[in-house]
């Protein structure tokens, strides 16, 4: 069965940082492109960032864009995100996905998510 | 970038019947890249529809997409109290970002 466990996430002050992980099982984590989408009630499902199967193409959408850092062990099955000068608009449920397939940017399996919250 | 509108904004049913959730593009959408996602309290989102019409693994034949270029459908037929959950739609089509519609909510009575 193809699982993803997230950690990590919780308080944070404006401006702090925090790292969430995500540790897959069940697929050969190497091959799948992985990807960090956030929620939150005003926004509902966000996009936040993608990261190939490689490590070596890495996209994130531009409101956190120099302050997230998405990063991934192949050798451990993780995925990560560090999140630098947080704001509090980043506060949200965030969730890593895998990829369904390969240039295709559906997401077929997903953590469990894991709760930032940004404030003083 | 493309924005994507569900509607209605909740829908409310009875056991048994058909609902039809509608996800409109403000562009075309290429290639039916058009996915299905459903979500219940306190859970993930799951992986329901891709191409616009392909059931994803597990996923029962009461459930059906179609559609293309601006117009989508998610249709649920023979509902079932364990179908009450919002309902997005995500475009895979265009340039980055990835884009979610805003949800459907359905209610089952």
């Amino acid at each position: 069965e193809m699982r993803l466990f997230q950690s990590g996430g919780g308080l944070a002050p404006p401006g702090g940082s925090l790292r969430l992980s995500c540790a897959a099982s069940g697929f050969t984590f190497s091959t799948y492109a992985m990807t960090w989408v956030r929620q939150t009630p005003g926004k509902g499902l966000e996009w936040v960032s993608a990261i190939s199967g490689d490590g070596n193409y890495i996209y994130y959408v531009d409101s956190v864009e120099g302050r997230f850092t998405t990063s991934r062990d192949n050798s451990k099955n993780t995925l990560f995100l560090e999140m630098n000068y947080l704001r509090a608009e980043d506060t949200a449920i965030y969730f890593c996905a895998k990829n369904y397939a390969d240039g295709q940017a559906t997401y077929n399996v997903w953590g469990q998510g894991t709760t930032v919250t940004v404030s003083s | 970038e493309i924005v994507l509108t569900q509607s209605p904004g909740t829908l409310s049913l009875s056991p048994g019947e058909r609902a039809a959730l509608s996800c409109t593009a403000s562009q075309t959408i290429g290639n039916d890249y058009l996915a299905w996602y459903q979500q219940k309290p306190g859970q993930a989102p799951k992986f329901l529809i891709y191409g616009a019409s392909r059931r994803a693994t597990g996923v029962p034949d009461r459930f059906s997409g179609g559609g293309s270029g601006t117009d989508f459908t998610l249709t649920i037929s023979r509902l079932e109290p364990e179908d009450s959950a919002v309902y997005y739609c995500q475009q895979y089509d265009a340039s980055l970002p990835i884009i979610f519609g805003q949800g459907t909510r359905l209610e089952i009575k």
